[in-house]
């Protein structure tokens, strides 16, 4: 049973526009959330994260969103750019476990 | 230098060989980390250690052993290699008192493993 989930398998976007990148979760116990962002050949590096007492972050281009009652998240990033294109991995973890539950990733790509 | 570095980076072999992929770091984390990642399947725990001393099995840990030699070095074997083994591997670090973040890991660059 998969407790993170993404949707969508990949997104396209023009540069300058927002990209939207959704997860869902299904395990109430999980209290902290996190972005990573995989380029091809290389080993995801963290992006963004955001704790269950929250319902924003934000760091620059990138916004994360958190709405605890429908289980659901989402990475904003505003302006795309052809830099960003990439696989967002969203991973979970709950209490004092601090094992990462990951989605299966979106491919974003930026088109110039 | 990166601070967490896997070997090999990339490594063919046949059904049936013992196989070891190593990863060191030198972030100083306590806590280390493998995974696998296949396509359209994510990322996927294999095994984790909270120091030294401690090992635990995570998701897929069936056909995989592991050795947490010292707090920097963390292998991961394969006693007999399996087609269905072929993947991605990646090793990943996180430190237990970074307050407010202590769930983020680091990840190596990964070592690509095909079994023929």
């Amino acid at each position: 049973d998969q407790q993170v989930k993404q949707n969508s398998p990949s997104l396209s976007v023009q540069e300058g526009r927002i990209s939207i990148l959704n997860c869902d979760y299904t395990n109430s116990m999980f209290d902290y959330f996190l972005w990573y962002k995989k380029y091809p050949a290389e080993g995801p590096t963290f992006l963004i994260s955001i704790s269950s007492i929250k319902d924003k972050n934000e760091d620059g281009r990138f916004t994360v969103f958190l709405n605890k009652s429908a289980k659901h998240l989402s990475l904003h990033i505003v302006p795309s750019q052809p830099g960003d294109s990439a696989v967002y991995f969203c991973a979970a973890s709950g209490g004092s476990n601090y094992k990462l539950t990951f989605g299966k990733g979106t491919l974003l790509t930026v088109n110039p | 230098d990166a601070d967490v570095t896997q070997t090999p980076r990339n490594r063919i072999t046949k059904t049936g060989k013992r196989i070891m992929l190593e990863c060191s770091q030198t972030k100083g984390h306590d806590r280390m980390y493998w995974y696998r990642q296949d396509p359209g399947l994510g990322l996927r725990l294999i095994y984790y250690s909270f120091d030294v001393k401690d090992i635990n099995k995570g998701e897929i840990s069936d056909g995989y052993s592991v050795s947490r030699q010292a707090q920097a070095k963390f292998s991961l074997s394969l006693e007999s290699a399996i087609p269905n083994q072929t993947a991605l591997y990646f090793c990943a670090t996180s430190d237990t008192y970074i307050a407010g973040a202590d769930n983020e890991q680091f990840f190596g660059p990964g070592t690509r493993l095909t079994v023929l």
